[in-house]
């Protein structure tokens, strides 16, 4: 069983900027969350996407939006980039809500670092 | 206060010792919690849950919980190097945040 895809794994932008990172879930997991993870700041909760629709949102500024497709592919962006981030993103998926199981597999993440 | 909270560590714990990682959270109200493990340069995967108060145990691993003090701990007796790695505690409450709340993490390292 293939587990959580995440492209790209590494990349470089510059301020101003935007970025698309993609996920693909486990096969069969409906729900996909998206968590920001910096050293200081530990693993932030973005937004979680469940039958293509957003079913929660962290403290984020509207930079950061996201998408589900039919297939439960999601996708992340960024727009304006700042170099504040610059972090590892990470997709998990889940079969349900990430609230009702809390067991989430995660993908190996997307480096992004904004010069 | 952050809502949930975890010393960062690192814990050094010498091979065979019992090593006690801590969290304590905020939101009275959560009903699961979690605890998952990331090895340096890799992704979180879930290693224990648990629902009730008291203590639930997985091998080498004992989760406890402790809702009044709002506190839940992971114990690993007889560690080894190869749990030296960070250890995130996340918790939800699917009545207010519906959202896995984690921890910053607590590194543990294992000296032979």
């Amino acid at each position: 069983k293939a587990g959580v895809t995440q492209t790209p794994r590494y990349l470089i932008k510059t301020r101003g900027q935007q970025v698309t990172l993609s996920c693909s879930p486990i096969s069969g997991h409906r729900s996909v969350s998206w968590y920001q993870q910096t050293p200081g700041q530990g693993l932030q909760f973005l937004f979680e996407y469940f039958s293509e629709t957003q079913r929660n949102k962290g403290n984020f500024p509207g930079r950061f939006s996201g998408r589900q497709f039919s297939n439960s592919r999601s996708e992340m962006n960024v727009s304006t980039l700042e170099l504040g981030d610059s972090a590892l993103y990470l997709c998990a998926s889940s079969l349900g809500r990430s609230g009702n199981t809390g067991e989430l597999f995660f993908g190996e993440g997307s480096r992004l670092t904004v010069l | 206060q952050k809502e949930v909270e975890q010393n960062s560590g690192p814990l050094s714990v010498p091979e065979g010792a019992i090593a006690s990682l801590n969290c304590t959270y905020s939101d009275r109200g959560s009903q699961s919690f979690f605890w998952y493990r990331q090895y340096s340069g890799k992704s979180p995967e879930l290693i224990m849950f648990i629902y009730s108060n008291g203590d639930k145990e997985d091998g080498r691993f004992t989760a406890q919980l402790n809702k009044a003090s709002q506190y839940v701990s992971l114990l690993i007796r007889d560690s080894q190097p190869s749990d030296s790695a960070t250890y995130l505690c996340a918790v939800n409450n699917p009545y207010n945040t519906d959202k896995l709340i984690f921890g910053t993490g607590t590194r543990l390292q294992v000296f032979p």
